[in-house]
């Protein structure tokens, strides 16, 4: 089983600012990989897949990126709506697909 | 547009039996593999099962393999999750999600809760 390890647990980062939030896989999972947000009692929203594609109707302000082992979603100015959880979830080896434990972004 | 509705949720007694349920409109469901996934409170996101398109095919996590089944009816557009001898550690928001590598839409979840 590959294990998603994400890093930091908790960002606080202020409105216009920029996020950078990391994922290492426990092997390679080459850019099979997915980016989630999932804002308090909603359902999590696909944002990027294949490491660094955005999803449809995913703002230009988040990309993605890295391959192998280490990736990186970066949002590049930070907007009220985007204070959420992000998951990071690969589908290179399959089963299990795998997470990892979410990084939430709050207001600093 | 994608809707995935799931029900079924609900309090169960440890060792207890439920099923759940995932309608699902606005796409060809039958063209789709689906996904469940649970996040028990306050954690992350957990895999649980997954079903090929057709029904062909099914693939579990661990921590449920032998007490869960995953099944679909294409004909009724609905995806399934029968669980059996559930435990505390089985208490979770179940979600419906559809796709195969990634999980493009995702249903709000039923919640299960394993209490005695």
């Amino acid at each position: 089983e590959i294990v998603m390890t994400q890093s930091p647990a908790t960002l606080s980062v202020s409105p216009g600012e920029r996020a950078t939030l990391s994922c290492r896989a426990s092997q390679s999972v080459s850019s099979n990989l997915a980016w989630y947000q999932q804002k308090p009692g909603q359902a999590p929203r696909l944002l990027i897949y294949g490491a660094s594609t955005r999803a449809t109707g995913i703002p230009a302000r988040f990309s993605g990126s890295g391959s192998g082992t280490e990736f990186t979603l970066t949002i590049s100015s930070l907007q009220s709506e985007d204070f959420a959880v992000y998951y990071c979830q690969q589908y290179n080896n399959w089963p299990p697909w795998t997470f990892g434990q979410g990084t939430k972004m709050e207001i600093k | 547009q994608v809707q995935l509705v799931e029900s079924g949720g609900g309090v169960v007694q440890p060792g207890g039996s439920l099923r759940l349920s995932c309608a699902a409109s606005g796409f060809t469901f039958s063209n789709y593999g689906m996904h469940w996934v649970r996040q028990a409170p306050g954690k992350g996101l957990e895999w649980v099962a997954f079903i090929w398109h057709d029904g062909s095919n099914q693939y579990y996590a661990d921590s449920v393999k032998g007490r869960f089944t995953i099944s679909r009816d294409n004909s009724k557009n609905t995806l399934y999750l029968q669980m059996s001898s559930l435990s505390a550690e089985d208490t979770a928001v179940y979600s419906c999600a559809k796709g195969r590598d990634t999980m493009t839409y995702w249903g709000q979840g039923t919640l299960v809760t394993v209490s005695s």
